[in-house]
């Protein structure tokens, strides 16, 4: 089982409000990765990083920041959230490629928020 | 930039059938990884099987085995025996060993098991 989690598991919050999704992984992976992913839809990369301080933007636009202070946390930011950023938002962690066996990247179980 | 195609949006099997999902992909790329990933509904995204590309050897683990066809660019999962658990969404993935190595995913095809 995947050593990675994320709180909360559902969130409904108001429009305008401030949150932070937590993400945290116990495998001591370098790269992070922030998904979004609609109900039914694959999965688009909006965050990513290296390892500590290092953060990217993906290939989807978001609205969202990310932080990566330590190697283990890697929360995501919505500074006012609004109806379109209702999704789902799977976190994930890797290591390196060609480091062993493990090429793939272990999801947590997601949060679901809704803004309305 | 790469992307993965799943042409099958749903698919259905008789419990202890066989099915095939399907998977393409395009890179220029001649070393990178492959996967199917497993969602059940609500939960947590597992991995099913990989594949190295520099391996011609197909990767086959229990009832679950690819047919990765390197030059027609094609990544099959065939799941053998088919059970009621293996109901959910499966993607394809994409990894490059380059670059932020991000995982680019298909569009999913959803499983049904008719028991």
């Amino acid at each position: 089982e995947a050593d990675i989690y994320q709180t909360p598991r559902y969130l409904v919050i108001g429009t305008g409000k401030k949150i932070t999704l937590e993400c945290s992984q116990t495998m001591g992976h370098d790269k992070m990765y922030w998904y979004q992913q609609d109900p039914g839809m694959e999965l688009h990369l909006i965050h990513y990083s290296y390892g500590v301080n290092s953060t990217e933007k993906g290939d989807l636009s978001s609205e969202s920041t990310v932080s990566r202070i330590r190697t283990e946390h890697f929360p995501l930011t919505l500074e006012s959230a609004r109806p379109s950023h209702t999704s789902q938002y799977l976190c994930a962690s890797s290591d390196r490629p060609g480091t062993g066996s493990n090429t793939e990247a272990f999801f947590g179980q997601g949060t679901r928020l809704t803004v309305v | 930039a790469q992307t993965v195609t799943q042409s099958q949006p749903e698919m259905s099997v008789q419990e202890a059938e066989t099915v095939t999902l399907s998977c393409t992909y395009d890179t220029s790329e001649s070393d990178y990884y492959l996967f199917w990933y497993k969602q059940p509904p609500s939960r947590q995204m597992i991995l099913v099987i990989r594949q190295e590309a520099y391996k011609q050897q197909n990767a086959t683990e229990n009832r679950f085995s690819v047919n990765f066809q390197k030059a027609a660019k094609s990544f099959s999962l065939k799941i053998s025996d088919s059970q009621l658990g293996d109901a959910a969404m499966y993607f394809c993935a994409y990894r490059s060993p380059f670059g932020n190595e991000k995982l680019t995913f298909g569009t999913g095809t959803r499983l049904t098991i008719i028991p």
